[in-house]
């Protein structure tokens, strides 16, 4: 299995409404990885774990919030977003650290914050 | 602050000629370089890479040229094929084990029957 999946495909929530988005992958990757993709720009990175431990965090406003329960999943918890984070997010996922590996990535999320 | 650039937003080519992309960066502490693959709909897809021990690698259709002194990176394809239609993404990372890999904006290629 090389996949990376994202649960759900699209999501229009409101400024006022929590959500989350789920990404799994059952390659044995330790490291896993949250960016965001806005129109016609590159894949931003948000977020790492290395062995479910918070590793990068890109200065990314308190409104995200990661979260690593196992080596298989990885979950964005959205809360009061704005309309500006409306975009894509990607999860990737790679072998654990310590040499040059490539990312796995997943077919992403867009997101629209009405 | 973009540190991987790439400075053509499309690429047009006819079937069977070779397309090259080409990719720039700023940060000399890149150690590691990689090409992705995106079709509409989907997330990107790793499709060749290239440590900074190497000026070439090649697989298949596909080679990865490194010029350090230049910081320039590209990518050729032959022949190209109208499959091979997608936007490309060019990508840097530092030393082993360093996650943070930083992206170019995209090539938007397309081959033409």
């Amino acid at each position: 299995d090389t996949e990376v999946t994202q649960t759900p495909k699209h999501l229009v929530m409101g400024m006022t409404n929590k959500k989350s988005l789920k990404c799994e992958q059952h390659m044995g990757h330790r490291a896993m990885y949250w960016y965001k993709q806005k129109a016609k720009k590159p894949p931003e990175l948000m977020f790492v774990y290395s062995y479910e431990k918070l590793s990068i965090n890109e200065s990314v406003p308190s409104r995200f919030s990661p979260e690593c329960p196992n080596s298989s999943l990885l979950n964005l918890h959205l809360h009061a977003l704005q309309p500006e984070d409306s975009a894509l997010y990607l999860c990737a996922s790679s072998q654990p650290t310590g040499g040059y590996n490539e990312q796995f990535f997943g077919p992403g999320t867009r997101l629209t914050v009405l | 602050d973009q540190q991987v650039k790439q400075n053509s937003p499309s690429l047009s080519v006819q079937e069977g000629r070779i397309s090259i992309l080409n990719c720039d960066y700023t940060n000399s502490m890149f150690d590691y370089f990689l090409w992705y693959k995106k079709y509409p709909a989907e997330g990107p897809t790793f499709l060749i890479s290239i440590s900074s021990i190497k000026d070439k690698n090649e697989d298949g259709r596909f080679t990865v040229f490194l010029n350090k002194s230049a910081k320039h990176l590209s990518l050729h394809i032959v022949p190209s094929q109208p499959g091979d239609s997608a936007v490309y993404f060019c990508a840097a990372s530092g030393a082993p084990g360093n996650n943070d890999m930083r992206f170019g904006a995209g090539t938007r290629l397309t081959v033409k029957p």
